[in-house]
């Protein structure tokens, strides 16, 4: 099946530092990239859709200059939470859709755990 | 809008019974239905999807969900469950756009 990778599976560092995570679709082209936040025990928030080439649409609430996202190529999209704090402590999650139809899943890396001290 | 609700946080079962993972669903068009198991510290993985056809869909692992659209929902199932199947469940739907709506999560603990 479909591979998304997602690097790194875990930071802690110190607030102030600026952080990036990124997000490979392996085996396929990703036209559209997916950034979701999880907290504990709780449902996935998505926090932007990016479009190789494009600019990331935001969802509500969400900082964009905070949370930068790039997708540059067809198999690479990066996330970088800038000046983090430790409310932005989070697990976060990439996805990546090959195909623009609806009926395709999205499939996603294995999460970054992010955790600020 | 679309949205997605389970019911239950949690479900219990022992192993070797059926369970069943309840899910129900609000689009406006017609619906593009998924199920994704997550363990502890990873990502989604998809288990399976409906989009047309057959209202009972076989999936990965010895699950199935059923499509029932008179009663909008899609409640996940195994005849025979697993310890290796605890784990968090995910409910959700799209309704031909971008946007996957998620349901809020049922933890499946499948005990000895």
């Amino acid at each position: 099946g479909a591979v998304v990778s997602q690097h790194p599976s875990r930071v802690i560092c110190k607030s102030g530092t600026s952080v990036k995570i990124e997000c490979r679709s392996l085996d396929f082209q990703a036209t559209t990239m997916f950034w979701y936040r999880q907290f504990p025990k709780k449902s996935l928030m998505l926090m932007a859709t990016s479009n190789e080439g494009s600019k990331a649409t935001y969802e509500q609430g969400v900082e964009k200059d905070k949370f930068l996202i790039n997708h540059a190529s067809l198999t690479l999209s990066t996330l970088t939470v800038t000046s983090a704090h430790p409310e932005d402590s989070s697990f976060y999650i990439c996805s990546a859709r090959g195909d623009s139809s609806s009926n395709q899943p999205q499939h996603f890396g294995d999460g970054t755990r992010l955790s600020i001290l | 809008a679309q949205s997605v609700a389970q019911p239950e946080d949690q479900v219990n079962v022992a192993e070797g019974n059926p369970l069943t993972v309840k899910c129900t669903y609000s689009v406006s068009g017609n619906p593009y239905l998924f199920w994704y198991v997550q363990y502890p510290n990873r990502g989604l993985q998809f288990l399976l999807k409906y989009i047309t056809g057959d209202n009972l869909v076989k999936g990965s692992y010895g699950f199935e969900a059923e499509f029932n659209k008179s009663q909008t929902s899609f409640h996940l199932k195994k005849p025979s469950a697993l310890v290796s199947d605890s784990a968090l469940y995910f409910c959700a739907v799209r309704d031909g756009g971008n946007m996957l709506t998620f349901g809020g999560g049922t933890r499946l603990m499948v005990k000895p």
